[in-house]
C-alpha cells in the first residue's frame, strides 16, 4: 500500500532561514502528492499539490516538485516567517481511492 | 459559507463507555473520513466513506464504527472505549472526481479516556 516518509522534527530556525523538509513516497498506480499544514488548535488545510511527474506545486512561498525517479516531494521556503510556524504534513494518494495517505507530520517552529 | 464541524470539541469519558463523535459538512461531498493523530503517529485513517451507505475500514478501525445515512454526516462510535483510544480526532471530506482534489479538515475533536 501507499505510505509516506517524513523527516523528523521539530526544526527550528532563525526568520528569513532557508526551508528544507524532506518527504518521499511509495506508492502504486499514478500517484497524486500533496502537502498539509496545521496550525496551532486547528484541523490541517491544503498548502500545495502536485499531481503528475515534474509537476511543482506552489503557494505563500513555498514550493515542492514532484520527483517521479526519486520518489520525492521536499518542501522548500526561501525565506521562513516566525508566521510559518507549524506541523507540515505529507501526503500520497491515488486516482480512484481518494484515500489520503499522511506522514508523521514535521513541526517547525521559526524565531524572530 | 460551506464548512465542516465537529462536535463535541473536548470530551472526557470513562473506559467501557460508548462515545459518538459527530461529523457534519454543508460541501456536499461524496467522501468523508476520519482519521486520528496521535505524537509519533500523524494522521492515521480509522474509516472512510465514499457515499449514503458506504462505509469502509481504514488502518486501526479495530474498537471504531461509522455509518453513512445521508451525504453530510459521517459520525464515529466508540463501543466501548479504551484508554488507547485516547487523542484528537478529525474529520474531513472531499469531492470524488477522476483525480483527488483537496481534503477539508474540521477542528478536531479531543478525546481523553479515563
Amino acid at each position: 500500500g501507499n505510505s509516506v516518509t517524513q523527516m523528523e522534527g521539530p526544526v527550528t530556525l532563525s526568520e528569513e532561514a532557508f526551508l528544507t523538509i524532506n518527504c518521499t513516497y511509495t506508492a502504486t498506480g499514478y500517484p497524486s502528492l500533496f502537502w498539509y499544514v496545521q496550525y496551532p488548535g486547528e484541523g490541517l488545510q491544503l498548502l500545495l499539490k502536485a499531481t503528475k511527474a515534474d509537476d511543482k506545486g506552489s503557494n505563500k512561498g513555498f514550493e515542492a516538485t514532484y520527483r517521479k525517479e526519486t520518489t520525492s516531494f521536499h518542501l522548500e521556503k526561501g525565506s521562513v516567517q516566525v508566521s510559518d510556524s507549524a506541523v507540515y504534513f505529507c501526503a500520497v494518494t491515488t486516482s480512484g481511492t481518494y484515500k489520503y495517505i499522511f506522514g508523521t507530520g514535521t513541526r517547525l517552529k521559526v524565531l524572530a | 459559507d460551506a464548512e465542516i464541524t465537529q462536535s463535541p470539541r473536548h470530551k472526557i469519558t470513562e473506559t467501557g463507555r460508548q462515545v459518538t463523535l459527530a461529523c457534519h459538512q454543508t460541501w456536499n461531498h461524496n467522501n468523508m473520513f476520519w482519521y486520528r493523530q496521535d505524537l509519533g503517529h500523524g494522521l492515521r485513517l480509522i474509516h472512510y466513506s465514499y457515499g449514503v451507505q458506504d462505509t469502509n475500514k481504514g488502518e486501526v478501525s479495530d474498537g471504531y464504527s461509522v455509518s453513512r445515512s445521508n451525504t453530510e454526516d459521517l459520525p464515529l462510535t466508540l463501543e466501548s472505549a479504551a484508554s488507547s483510544q485516547t487523542s484528537v480526532y478529525f474529520c474531513a471530506s472531499g469531492s470524488g472526481g477522476p483525480s483527488p482534489g483537496e481534503l477539508f479538515f474540521g477542528e478536531g475533536s479531543r478525546l481523553t479516556v479515563l
